[in-house]
């Protein structure tokens, strides 16, 4: 399996807090993304990164921001969290559109 | 944009019996494809993926999967499945530039005994 850790794997905050979840790998690939999973959507795309310090919108990104300061970390941060955040969210690496491995995921519930 | 249709949200099937999910993408070029399963509390397992070259493409568990141009579809096939095969599945369409995919809403199949 690719070495990818997310964490926290649950949190619970409330609305108006920061929340930042952590995407750390192993394999040195260079792209990272971050999806979040909601019922009847499949997995949606919030930002990705094809570098240290390169990152870029995906589909669903407002209320989002990430940073990348070193290969193997991977941030995403929920400025002021709201209930319509509350969502899986899953961490993924690649090197090439072939190969996309996946993180156990984060459960995010916000009250 | 590209996108993923799944038109079946939940499909139940008996076991031993056989099973196909469908699955329709647009795209402005040659796709990508991927099936992933995610079984329940786990991260999204790739079955398989088609690029190019024959149609029908084998993936892991007994899987397969056929590319239709014409109909823009790429449909998960198993012959015959067992109790373990019970998990969403998710059809995904990827381009090169950026390497994202877009996941399909997905389909959660249930199988009976």
């Amino acid at each position: 399996d690719a070495g990818i850790t997310q964490s926290p794997r649950h949190k619970v905050t409330e609305t108006g807090t920061p929340v930042t979840l952590r995407c750390h790998q192993t394999e040195n690939h260079r792209y990272m993304y971050w999806y979040r999973q909601d019922p009847g959507h499949g997995l949606r795309l919030i930002h990705y990164s094809y570098g240290v310090k390169d990152t870029d919108k995906g589909e669903v990104s407002d209320g989002y921001s990430v940073s990348r300061s070193k290969t193997e970390d991977f941030l995403l941060t929920l400025e002021s969290a709201t209930s319509s955040q509350t969502s899986v969210y899953f961490c993924a690496i690649s090197e090439s559109v072939e190969k996309l491995f996946f993180g156990s995921g984060t459960q995010l519930s916000v009250l | 944009a590209q996108s993923v249709t799944q038109p079946d949200i939940h499909i139940t099937v008996s076991e031993g019996a056989s099973l196909e999910l469908r699955c329709n993408y647009s795209y402005g070029a040659t796709p990508y494809l991927f099936w992933y399963v995610q079984s329940p509390g786990q991260g999204l397992q790739l079955l398989l993926k088609y690029f190019s070259g024959d149609t029908l493409v084998q993936g892991i568990k007994g899987f397969e999967a056929e590319f239709k141009r014409s109909q823009s579809s790429f449909n998960l096939r198993k012959p015959s499945v067992h109790w373990s095969d019970a998990a969403e599945y998710f059809c995904a369409v990827g381009q090169a530039a950026g390497n994202k995919l877009t996941f399909g809403g997905g389909t959660r199949v249930l199988v009976k005994p």
